[in-house]
């Protein structure tokens, strides 16, 4: 099965810190997806990689930023991190099944901005 | 990508099937109906998904209606660890580069 781990399930961090949220999945997929989730809004897409080094801006890039070196890890990055960012954070990757939108999900990081 | 609508909540005694229903109206021909999950605070969970003949895995059934307008997602033996938040999503096969949109699910409550 694959699997999608994320670095951290629980983060504490101080507004301004620059926040490293780590993504790694274990079947060399191409696609990989960050969401971030906050109650009565659903899930909400940051950024997504299609390819090492390649990137696109989701629905709410603003205050985030992504970095793709190598295909299995994708990392979210809150240059300096507000109280509004408190939420939990989901990583995906894409199965190339046959295209299907089929996406494994992390267990998720939540991280609270004080 | 097609609307779809779902009950908010739903309630489902252990042991019994829990059915779940989804109605996309407006889907097209090449959209596919898709499942997913999500437990309290994990990640949300691939089911099942299919086009237009029914579907069976061994997590769960999907059923679809012959006009597409609806589908029913089945869960033969529901237990106090199927309560979750359900979501439909109607989507057609692409590069993946549009994320898939999560909407509000129904809550599905397994009751011992």
């Amino acid at each position: 099965d694959v699997k999608v781990t994320q670095s951290s399930r629980y983060l504490v961090k101080r507004t301004g810190e620059k926040v490293f949220l780590e993504c790694v999945q274990d079947m060399d997929h191409e696609n990989m997806f960050w969401y971030r989730q906050d109650p009565g809004l659903g899930l909400r897409l940051i950024y997504f990689s299609y390819d090492v080094k390649m990137k696109e801006k989701g629905d709410i890039p603003e205050g985030y930023s992504v970095s793709r070196e190598k295909k299995e890890r994708f990392s979210l990055i809150l240059e300096s991190a507000s109280t509004n960012q408190t939420s939990m954070y989901l990583c995906a990757s894409r199965s190339p099944l046959g295209g299907a939108n089929v996406l494994t999900f992390g267990a998720g990081s939540r991280l609270t901005v004080l | 990508d097609a609307k779809t609508t779902q009950p908010p909540s739903m309630d489902c005694a252990e042991g019994r099937a829990a059915n779940l229903p989804c109605n996309h109206s407006t889907i097209s021909g090449n959209e596919y109906v898709y499942w997913y999950r999500q437990i309290h605070s994990q990640g949300p969970q691939y089911i099942i998904h299919g086009l237009k003949n029914n579907e069976t895995n061994e997590m769960a059934s999907l059923i679809i209606t012959e006009d597409r307008k609806s589908s029913t997602l089945i869960l033969p033996h529901a237990t106090l660890r199927d309560t979750a938040v359900y979501y439909c999503i109607v989507r057609a096969i692409d590069t993946g580069r549009r994320a898939l949109t999560f909407g509000s699910g129904t809550r599905l409550q397994v009751q011992p």
